[in-house]
Formats: C-alpha cells, sequence, structure tokens
C-alpha cells in the first residue's frame, strides 16, 4: 500500500507570490495534518482535517489556509509568500481523528522562497 | 517557556554505548506521548509510543513521569544506525495539536 504521498517535492518561489501544496493520506485514513519545519527546529503545527472540517489550527497568519476533499487528500495554500515561509512543509495522515493517534508523515515539499 | 523542551544536543556516543534523553512539557492535561525518529533531510517515524506504565521495544525504553512531567527514551547498546534526530511529541487533552519539541540530535561513532 501506498504511503502519505505530497507534492511537489521541491519549489521554489518569489516573494508575494502563491503557493498550492497537495497531500494523499494512506489509503482509509480520514485525518489529514499539515506542519511547517524550519531547519532546525522541530515541526510545527499548521491545520488539522477529519472528515473534511477542520479540527485545529496552528499559530500561523491569515496568508495559510487549507482543505480536504471527499477523497480526504488535501491541499495547503499558501498566499503573499515571505522569506521566513521557506521551509519542509509536511503532511501526515492518521486513521481517526487525533489524540493518541499515531500520525504518518509524507516525505514532504521542500519550499525556498526567494 | 516553550511547550515541549529537548536538549539540542549533538549527543555524540561510541558504538554499543547507552544513551538516555529527556522532554520535558509544560501542559499537565497533556495526555498522549510519542517518540519520533527523523533522520538527515527525511520525514520524521514514529518510533514508540510512551505509555505510563514505561514500555519496551528491543533496544528502546521510553517512560513517562508525569509529576515531573518529563518523558524519557533510552538506547541501549548504540548502533551507528541509531544516528539520527529524536523528536518528542505530546498532545493536550482534547486538542487536536501534535507538539513537537525541536528534536535531540544523536550521533553514534564507530
Amino acid at each position: 500500500d501506498a504511503g502519505v504521498t505530497q507534492s511537489p517535492t521541491h519549489l521554489i518561489k518569489t516573494r508575494g507570490q502563491h503557493v498550492t501544496l497537495r497531500c494523499s493520506p494512506i489509503s482509509g485514513h480520514k485525518s489529514v495534518s499539515w506542519y511547517q519545519q524550519v531547519l532546525g527546529q522541530g515541526p510545527q503545527f499548521i491545520f488539522q482535517y477529519y472528515e473534511k472540517e477542520e479540527r485545529g489550527r496552528g499559530n500561523f497568519p491569515d496568508r495559510f489556509s487549507a482543505r480536504q476533499f471527499p477523497n480526504y487528500s488535501s491541499e495547503l495554500n499558501v498566499n503573499a509568500l515571505l522569506l521566513g515561509d521557506s521551509a519542509l512543509y509536511l503532511c501526515a495522515s492518521s486513521l481517526v481523528g487525533p489524540t493518541n493517534e499515531k500520525l504518518f508523515f509524507g516525505s514532504g515539499t521542500q519550499l525556498s522562497v526567494l | 517557556r516553550k511547550e515541549v523542551e529537548q536538549d539540542p544536543g549533538p549527543f555524540n556516543v561510541p558504538e554499543g554505548a547507552t544513551v538516555a534523553f529527556n522532554c520535558t512539557y509544560s501542559n499537565s492535561a497533556s495526555q498522549s506521548f510519542f517518540w519520533y525518529r527523523q533522520d538527515c533531510r527525511k520525514e520524521p517515524k514514529l518510533l514508540m509510543s510512551v505509555y505510563s506504565s514505561g514500555n519496551e521495544d528491543g533496544r528502546f525504553t521510553a517512560q513517562l513521569n508525569r509529576a515531573s512531567q518529563y518523558i524519557s527514551l533510552l538506547i541501549r547498546d548504540s548502533k551507528l544506525s541509531d544516528s539520527a534526530t529524536y523528536l518528542c511529541v505530546v498532545i493536550g487533552s482534547g486538542t487536536y495539536k501534535y507538539i513537537f519539541g525541536t528534536g535531540t540530535r544523536l550521533k553514534v561513532l564507530a
């Protein structure tokens, strides 16, 4: 079975542009969450979706938005990119909702903002 | 104060050594705890869950101390392949937010 898949793997953008990152969870997993990982830091929680509803949001500006589709795949959108948005963006899926559910991560999208 | 704190290391240890990492958390209502392993430029992968009674998986032992609000990971008989960053994860009660520590870097030397 395929694991969590993310696309694209790498992306280069310039300040002010918009970006869309995509994630397909493990088959049967209904929950998807997004994390931002800056070099040298642990992943920071951005969003969690379960059954197409937002269940949690981290401390990120409104430039960050996400959605989950009926097939449980998800998109993360970031508007008006800043240099500080350069990071590895990780998507994770889990079987049901949160709370002591194990997360399975995709290999991430490396975003560079110039 | 950070919600989850780890010593970033690096911990440089010889093969065969025993090494232990601690991770402290600030929210006493936290309910679930995990250790993840992350290799350089790769995604985090679940190493083990941490249970109140403590748990062991081969050379790895995880402990939870609720009174002092920390979790620990002990690695016995270190292998070169154990070299990685170890991330602790805490989930608060009734939240959907997985909080990661900054990670502790381990390098096992031949």
